[in-house]
Formats: structure tokens, C-alpha cells, sequence
């Protein structure tokens, strides 16, 4: 039921590729979706975050696309470079109490140039 | 500058030995968090304080301990019980009440036990 479940584990594609990466839910109480990115030896900065009353939400190249019937949510990154090569993490929560983070397991992403 | 701090960066540790890990905030926030991260996992929960003198286990906890005597500051004690000590501490905060629940990191502390 505290599950957050990430896929892919890594992920390589050519500059300007379309990554994209998913993650399932089960704890149908969440309302709070965040990604975090993680370059090497830093600690992860929020990248984006979503509620379930919004299908999509876009920051810059950045884009959160959410399905609340399936309970899966997705990142997307347009026009991808090197230098969004990074761990990203989904994470779920319930906003307000304890605001503890449920994390999935992270996707390793490689652009190449 | 606001932020969060974590120091030390590099830690070594003796088998047997308590080590401390410490995490300061300037940013005025309630709570915060330890997180620990192993190579090809996600972050797992140690320990969370939301407010002063208070604190809760997560889902690791043990072979753990913290305090929380100030607002600011949060130090993870990784004592002798803790058999697979190795790994990356990340130290979060947050802001109770916000409307996101968005926790900022620090840069994390790297624990390896010779």
C-alpha cells in the first residue's frame, strides 16, 4: 500500500530525445507527487511536483503527466542534453501531517550528444 | 544564504565505533528528516522530528538515534548496532503547514565503515 513503484531503472538516449519515465501508486490517500533530481555525491533538488486534481503540469522542458484512474504518473523531458544526465526519483506523499516522502527506486538517465 | 548543511562530506568509521552525522537549517523549517541511500535504491526513512523535543522512527531506524534540542539542527547518531553502516545520509527539511509538501536536501554525508 506504501509502494511507489519506478521503471525504467536506466535509460540512455541521444541529445534532443524525449526520456520518459513512470511510476505506480497504490495508496490511493496520496495527493502529493514529486521528482527529484540527483546529480553524483549531491543531495536530490525538487524538480517538479504534481497534485491529482491536474492531469499535466509543465516547468520549462519538464513535464509531469498524471493519471489518477490508474494511479500512474509520468516525467517527461523535452529536448533532453547532457547535462540533464542525473538520477531521478518519483516520490508520493499525504500533504499536511508528517509530509513523510514515499520514494521509488530511481531511474538513471544518460543523454548522449 | 538560506540551506541546508551536512557536515562531514567524507566519513570514516571503525567497526564498533558511534559516529555522528550532523544537519543544520537556516531556513526556519519544523521538520526534518534523515534519509539513507544505498547504490540503486531509492531513499529509505530513518528518523523525522516535526517540531522540537520530538521525534519519530521511520522505516529503518534501527541501529539508529537522533535528537532534535534546537530547531535548527537534527544529528543522526549511527551507532555500533547498525550492521551495514555504508552508505549516503541525506538530511531534509520542510516547512509544516505548506501547501507542498516540498522537503529541500542537503549535499549528504558519505559513511564508509573500514
Amino acid at each position: 500500500q506504501q509502494q511507489v513503484k519506478q521503471s525504467p531503472q536506466s535509460l540512455i538516449v541521444q541529445k534532443g530525445g524525449i526520456p520518459i519515465i513512470n511510476c505506480a501508486y497504490e495508496n490511493t490517500a496520496f495527493d502529493y507527487f514529486p521528482w527529484y533530481q540527483q546529480f553524483p555525491g549531491k543531495g536530490p533538488a525538487l524538480l517538479i511536483a504534481i497534485r491529482p486534481d491536474v492531469s499535466e503540469k509543465k516547468e520549462g522542458r519538464f513535464t509531469i503527466s498524471f493519471n489518477k484512474s490508474a494511479k500512474q504518473f509520468s516525467l517527461h523531458i523535452m529536448d533532453s542534453q547532457p547535462g540533464d544526465s542525473a538520477t531521478y526519483f518519483c516520490a508520493a506523499s499525504l500533504s499536511g501531517g508528517t509530509g513523510k516522502l514515499i520514494f521509488g527506486q530511481g531511474t538513471t538517465l544518460q543523454v548522449k550528444p | 544564504d538560506g540551506g541546508i548543511t551536512q557536515s562531514p562530506k567524507y566519513l570514516f568509521r571503525k567497526e564498533g565505533q558511534n559516529v555522528t552525522l550532523s544537519c543544520e537549517q537556516n531556513l526556519n523549517h519544523d521538520a526534518m528528516y534523515w534519509y539513507r541511500q544505498d547504490p540503486g535504491q531509492g531513499l529509505r526513512l530513518i528518523y523525522y522530528s516535526q517540531i522540537v523535543n520530538d521525534f519519530q522512527k521511520g522505516d529503518i531506524a534501527e541501529g539508529y538515534s537522533v535528537s532534535r534540542e534546537k530547531k535548527e539542527s537534527f544529528p543522526l547518531t549511527v551507532t555500533s548496532a547498525q550492521k551495514n553502516p555504508t552508505a549516503f545520509y541525506l538530511c531534509a527539511s520542510r516547512l509544516a503547514g505548506s501547501t507542498w509538501n516540498e522537503q529541500f536536501f542537503g549535499p549528504g554525508t558519505r559513511l564508509t565503515v573500514l
